[in-house]
């Protein structure tokens, strides 16, 4: 079965750090660009960042110079690195699978992140 | 960023019913159009792609179609599973922009 696993959110004050991790299993990880999209209440569904199969990576920019994110083949495992949040940055975020024609077709279940003092 | 909006906000409907969820791009993005179902708590999932591909295992009661700028959702027969929030997402750029999304629920 095809699984993305998202962990690592949580509750951080503004200005604080935050690493997500997600899990990959049912499919060939390296084969695929993966991305960050997240949904909050206010502003919907928003593509975050993403990351090629050979490592490129783009990044959305609400969180360019902020965010960063990686992926580790050999463990089947997408991050992302999230620095300086804000307030803004509260949301549920996704890992995504990328079908290689840059639309989404499998999604994690999410994890919240939350940014209050 | 391409600016995607979509009509209307919310829709009541009844079993049975077709409805038409219509997405307008703020500049042409030739079919580069996918179409989620999102249920409360859930992840969205692809329904559509390419504005008018069906994906796998999805019932033929959905169909899209539209070009360029403005698109159409439609769901003939609905069923009580198709009440949901429905989003277009667009992928003509990489950073991709999805609608506000469109509330299917029960009349």
């Amino acid at each position: 079965e095809v699984q993305l696993v998202e962990s690592g959110g949580g509750l951080v004050q503004p200005g604080g750090s935050l690493r997500l991790s997600c899990a990959a299993s049912g499919f060939t990880f390296s084969r695929h660009a993966m991305h960050w999209v997240r949904q909050s209440t206010g502003k919907g569904l928003e593509w975050v960042s993403g990351i090629g199969t050979g490592g490129d990576t783009n990044y959305a920019d609400s969180v360019k110079g902020r965010f960063s994110i990686s992926r580790e083949n050999a463990k089947t495992s997408l991050y992302l690195q999230m620095n300086n949040l804000r307030d803004g940055d509260t949301a549920v975020y996704y890992c995504v699978r990328d079908t290689g024609y840059w639309y989404f077709d499998v999604w994690g279940r999410g994890t919240l992140v939350t940014v209050s003092s | 960023d391409i600016q995607m909006t979509q009509s209307p906000s919310t829709l009541s409907a009844s079993v049975g019913d077709t409805v038409t969820i219509t997405c307008r791009a703020g500049r042409s993005i030739s079919t580069w159009l996918a179409w989620y179902q999102q249920k409360p708590g859930k992840a969205p999932k692809l329904l559509i792609y390419k504005a008018s591909d069906l994906q796998t295992g999805v019932p033929s009661r959905f169909s899209g179609s539209g070009s360029g700028t403005e698109f159409t959702l439609t769901i003939t027969s609905l069923q009580p599973d198709d009440f949901a929030t429905y989003y277009c997402q667009q992928y003509h750029t990489y950073s991709r922009t999805f609608g506000q999304g469109t509330k299917v629920e029960i009349k």
